[in-house]
């Protein structure tokens, strides 16, 4: 049982607009930044979004993130057939002192 | 470019102790968290614990028990040792790095699967 919680899987078509979404605690989410991850198929995770909000260098601007209270979203617009992949988000913790992750969820394009 | 490199036996026997570390090229060891995650088959990541440069270190209270990590500036290196192992510790093992967790862990070593089994 994960920390966060996330939907476990989500679709949309190419074009179209999904949204992902991370629940989690006043100890983790309420009170911490939220990163995001893009885990491709046999592949190791990579760092989409970082402080709620922030794009790294090179990950397109159709990703996007936001944060309220003790819930986050992460937002991919004109979705693209190689957006397909597994989305984690992540949180520090500060009653466990850990990083937590949400269990992780599936993007189909269909 | 920072790149890691995680290295160690892919199969460990059940009550044995597994090994892996984590080769840093490309930058220094030095003003960054050094980190383990792991990802059980088919499942999802779950935190083993970070150093620091400086040689403090953080676990998971649910591994603590069982888990060290340690660092080695001199070769760029940092590893991993987890003890007692069962079946449930048979997983993608992954290092990475952070300078401040807000800002996320922006470079991963590509992942060692890592066994338990007689």
């Amino acid at each position: 049982q994960s920390v966060l919680t996330q939907p476990p899987s989500a679709s949309g078509t190419p074009g179209q607009r999904v949204t992902i979404s991370c629940s989690g605690s006043s100890s983790n989410i309420g009170s911490n930044t939220v990163n995001w991850y893009q885990q491709l198929p046999g592949t190791a995770p990579k760092l989409l979004i970082s402080s709620n909000n922030q794009r790294p260098s090179g990950v397109p601007d159709r990703f996007s993130g936001s944060k309220s209270g003790t819930s986050a979203s992460l937002a991919i617009s004109g979705l693209q057939s190689e957006d397909e992949a597994d989305y984690y988000c992540a949180a520090w913790d500060d009653s466990l002192n850990v990083g937590v992750f949400g269990g992780g969820t599936k993007l189909t394009v269909l | 470019q920072v790149q890691l490199q995680e290295s160690g036996p892919g199969l460990v026997k059940p009550s044995e102790t597994l090994s892996l570390i984590c080769t840093v090229s490309g930058g220094s060891i030095s003003s960054y968290h050094w980190t383990w995650i792991r990802q059980p088959p088919g499942k999802g990541l779950e935190w083993i614990g970070y150093i620091y440069y400086s040689g403090s270190t953080n676990y998971n209270p649910s591994l603590k028990s069982r888990v060290t990590i340690s660092v080695d500036t001199s070769k760029n290196q940092f590893s991993l040792k987890l003890s007692s192992v069962t079946a449930a510790d048979t997983a993608v093992y992954y290092c990475a790095r952070y300078k401040n967790y807000s800002y996320g862990l922006d470079v991963w070593g590509q992942g060692t699967t890592v066994t338990v089994s007689s």
